[in-house]
């Protein structure tokens, strides 16, 4: 079946980029996106990428898109305080019904 | 900006008890979802749910839970008899259609706790 996975933390400076990675088995999905969520708060969809993109920039975000090698990365730019949460990368999975797959979530902690 | 909703926010039950986790999608959306996170793990798929009926269930979804949509707005997930396995986050999610062309909008989530 279809396997999502992440690395699990990732700890940044205030004001650097950081890069978030996923990798993927199913090859069949044609959006690939990106949740947030915040402490005790649901899933808020920060950004997608179609499958036919290479790359996708949405102001501080960018969406990096490695068809070839299954492979879906984010990147903050100027990261803030405000962006520690749990970053989640979701596949949409076409067999059966059309439902999401997520990854394990990184968790993004900006330090000051 | 319509947005899908959930209620409670925060449930506690004791183990053995019924609970029903109520969601209320974007009015014009016809596919709904339910899943499913255990603290500090993936966020897992439930069951989808079109035209009355369960389209799909994961391994997760057993006899003790089961959805429906009483009405023309509500859509709910019922857990017969909780374990303390039950603990979770619960997120519904709703899509104008299903397929890749179109977003799954999630809720805020449920977090029931079960003692």
């Amino acid at each position: 079946g279809e396997d999502v996975e992440q690395s699990l933390f990732l700890s940044v400076r205030e004001g650097d980029s950081s890069v978030i990675n996923c990798t993927y088995t199913d090859s069949s999905s044609t959006y690939l996106y990106w949740y947030k969520q915040e402490p005790g708060a649901g899933l808020q969809l920060l950004t997608y990428i179609f499958s036919n993109m290479d790359m996708k920039q949405d102001q501080r975000l960018t969406v990096l898109l490695n068809k070839k090698d299954k492979h879906l990365s984010l990147r903050i730019a100027d990261t803030q305080t405000g962006d520690s949460a749990i970053y989640f990368c979701a596949v949409p999975y076409t067999s059966g019904t059309y439902k999401y797959i997520f990854g394990t979530g990184t968790r993004l902690k900006v330090l000051a | 900006e319509p947005e899908v909703t959930q209620t409670p926010s925060h449930q506690v039950t004791q183990m053995g008890q019924e609970v029903i986790l109520r969601c209320v999608p974007i009015s014009n959306h016809l596919y709904f979802y339910w899943y499913r996170q255990i603290l500090g793990q993936k966020v897992e798929f439930l069951v989808s749910f079109y035209n009355n009926e369960i389209s799909e269930k994961s391994e997760i979804f057993d006899d003790q839970f089961s959805v429906e949509r009483p009405d023309g707005s509500n859509f709910t997930l019922k857990i017969r008899s909780t374990k303390l396995e039950d603990s979770a986050m619960y997120f519904c999610a709703s899509s104008a259609v299903a397929g890749p062309y179109n977003e799954q909008f999630f809720g805020p989530g449920t977090r029931l706790t079960v003692l």
